[in-house]
């Protein structure tokens, strides 16, 4: 079956744009994470959703960055006001887990974001 | 806090020959421990996973593991490397309660030599 699907899977904006960046689950799952992995650097979790709960986002770097799930399924990552900073590959992940740690987390091929 | 450190930022190999890939972790309980690999321009694949039973575990790829709990340590091994392993390798705790999020190492970059 189809993996998780991340789009645009390249973007550059200018300092100060807004950004959107989609992530496709694997059809059913119930729990998406979204990453960020900056250059040299293992992911670092950002926020994580159960349906279209978000149970925690204690990983968002900053009130710029922003997450919605609105459905349960396609989630978007919106990063407001883009600084330098935010120059990262942003990984998208899903798990068929709802209550359990066992089930490993599926990733997507990653959106990368350059900011100029 | 639950931490990951994977000591080799890079490690070379030949062809042929063996693999280890360090990984300590900090955690406060037992942890379920992965391993990942990733490819440039690709997501991260699960090689293996940990999560309780017998400590050295098989994954995919001919890589295995091994929990050791007494050094904090779950590194990755593999008999006989092939060219085409060179990747970098990322090693990852989930946590066992809340969010169920990972924690990453900084990742080991792998180069075989032919």
């Amino acid at each position: 079956g189809a993996g998780v699907s991340q789009s645009p899977r390249y973007k550059v904006a200018k300092r100060g744009q807004d950004v959107a960046l989609r992530c496709d689950p694997i059809s059913g799952h119930v729990s998406l994470f979204w990453y960020q992995q900056a250059l040299g650097q293992g992911p670092e979790f950002l926020t994580y959703f159960q349906n279209e709960a978000q149970l925690d986002k204690s990983g968002l770097p900053s009130d710029r960055f922003f997450a919605e799930r609105p459905e349960g399924s396609v989630s978007t990552l919106k990063i407001q006001r883009t600084q330098q900073e935010d120059s990262a590959v942003y990984l998208c992940a899903s798990s068929s887990s709802g209550g359990t740690p066992r089930r490993e987390q599926y990733f997507g091929p990653g959106t990368r974001l350059t900011v100029t | 806090a639950q931490s990951v450190t994977q000591p080799d930022i890079h490690i070379t190999v030949s062809e042929g020959a063996s693999l280890e890939l360090r990984c300590n972790y900090s955690y406060g309980a037992t942890p379920y421990l992965f391993w990942y690999v990733q490819s440039p321009g690709q997501g991260l694949q699960l090689l293996l996973k940990y999560f309780s039973g017998d400590t050295l575990v098989q994954g995919i790829k001919g890589f295995e593991a091994e929990f050791k709990r007494s050094q904090s340590s779950f590194n990755l091994r593999k008999p006989s490397v092939h060219w085409s392993d060179a990747a970098e390798y990322f090693c990852a705790v989930g946590a066992t309660s809340g969010t169920y999020k990972y924690i990453f190492g900084t990742g080991t970059r792998l180069k075989v030599l032919a």
